[in-house]
Parts: C-alpha cells; structure tokens; sequence
C-alpha cells in the first residue's frame, strides 16, 4: 500500500517562506503531486515532480528526493489568501491511475 | 476547454434515506473518473475510480455504490444512508493513462441526520 505523511499544520506571516514537507512510502513511484484546497473548495492542482530536484512556478517551488522518499513544497512571499490546506498525493503503487492523498498540512498566513 | 460538473452542492438526508450524486465531463473523452470523500478537517479519501464505461474499483467497502452509465458520467449512489456517510464528496477526472493532473469538481457537501 501507499502512505504520505505531512505536517497537520504549518504558520507564517505574510512574506514569508514556509516549506510544507512530505514523506512516502509506496510499493513503485510514478511522480509526487501538489494540490491546494481553500476551506469549502475543490483541491487545485499545484506541481508535479517525476524527478529529482527543484520545479519553480512563481512563488511556489516543489523538491523531490527519490532516495530519501521525500518532498517538499516552498511557497515564498507569502499572501493571505495562501492560507488554504496543502496535499501531496503519489500514484497508486500498482501502476493504475489512482492517486492517493496525504493528510493535508493546513497553512495559516498572518498579518 | 474541459470542464467538470458536479450536483447537487449540497443535501441534507435523513438516515436510511437514499443518495444519488451525479458528475459530468465536458470537453475531453475517455477520462479516469474518481469519487473522493472528505470528512472534516481531513484528507481525501479514495472512493471509486473508473477507467471506462461500466469498469468501477471499489477502494472502501461500505454502502456506497458508483456506476458509469456513459464516457462522461460518474454517479455516486446510495441505497440507506447511514450518518457516518456525511462529508464533502468530490468527482474528478484525469487524462487517461496519467494521474500527473487530477481536476476536480465543486463538490457535494452532504449532511445525514
């Protein structure tokens, strides 16, 4: 089976840096996800990493390290309307196209 | 451009009563189509998953059922409801052959009493 484990809850205050780490485990690996979800909405995806290293889109960053099972998201310049839940998900380890969540780290943004 | 409808937002039922979710798929053609339910405050849990008409995982025994009666349709159903079914529940859809991008409907915010 599959299992992703994240911090329940990170804070910060507007403009600055706060990495959301997640570790995995999985029986095969096909690429870890990032999704945001603000309260009473539908998750958005994020970023994708499929291989080693740093993936930038804008503020938001996503790390992947194969070897240590592990990933994180960097969300830089923090803005209040970051405060939202953040999800890491793999692909099922079996190869179908089922993507498994992690628990969701929610993120509060302070003034 | 592709888009996911999802009804209805929200429902209030009556324990043992039946459920019927529905979800569509516009703008794309043989997608995955998933079932998600969140409870409060917590993350998302596997439901069903279809990878085509009438082909349905089942990923949690319990008294929900799915079925996909055509290419874009995805319905989640219930025959008695029990109070522990209330939560968030949320379809989505994914290029087949590649779960790198999940999209997501609004959701269905359902409450049993």
């Amino acid at each position: 089976g599959q299992s992703l484990e994240q911090p329940s809850e990170v804070t910060a205050v507007e403009g600055a840096i706060v990495q959301i780490n997640c570790t995995y485990q999985t029986s095969g690996f096909y690429g870890l996800s990032w999704y945001q979800q603000h309260d009473g909405g539908a998750p958005t995806f994020l970023s994708y990493n499929a291989l080693d290293g740093l993936e930038e889109t804008g503020r938001f960053s996503s790390f992947l390290s194969r070897s240590d099972s592990y990933g994180y998201l960097l969300l830089q310049e923090l803005q209040m309307k970051d405060s939202a839940s953040y999800f890491c998900a793999v692909r099922d380890g079996s190869g179908t196209d089922k993507l498994i969540f992690g628990t969701g780290t929610r993120l509060q943004v302070f003034p | 451009s592709q888009t996911i409808h999802q009804w209805p937002a929200t429902l209030v039922q009556p324990v043992g009563s039946p459920l019927s979710l529905e979800c569509t798929v516009e703008g794309t053609s043989n997608p995955n189509l998933y079932w998600y339910r969140q409870a409060a405050g917590r993350g998302l849990q596997l439901l069903f998953y279809s990878v085509g008409i009438g082909q349905i995982s089942s990923e949690v025994p319990q008294n929900l059922s799915a079925s996909r009666p055509q290419d874009r349709q995805f319905i989640l159903s219930s025959k008695k409801l029990l109070l522990s079914d209330s939560g968030f529940y949320l379809c989505a859809w994914s290029v087949r052959g590649t779960v790198r991008e999940l999209f997501f409907g609004e959701g269905s915010r359902l409450t049993v009493l």
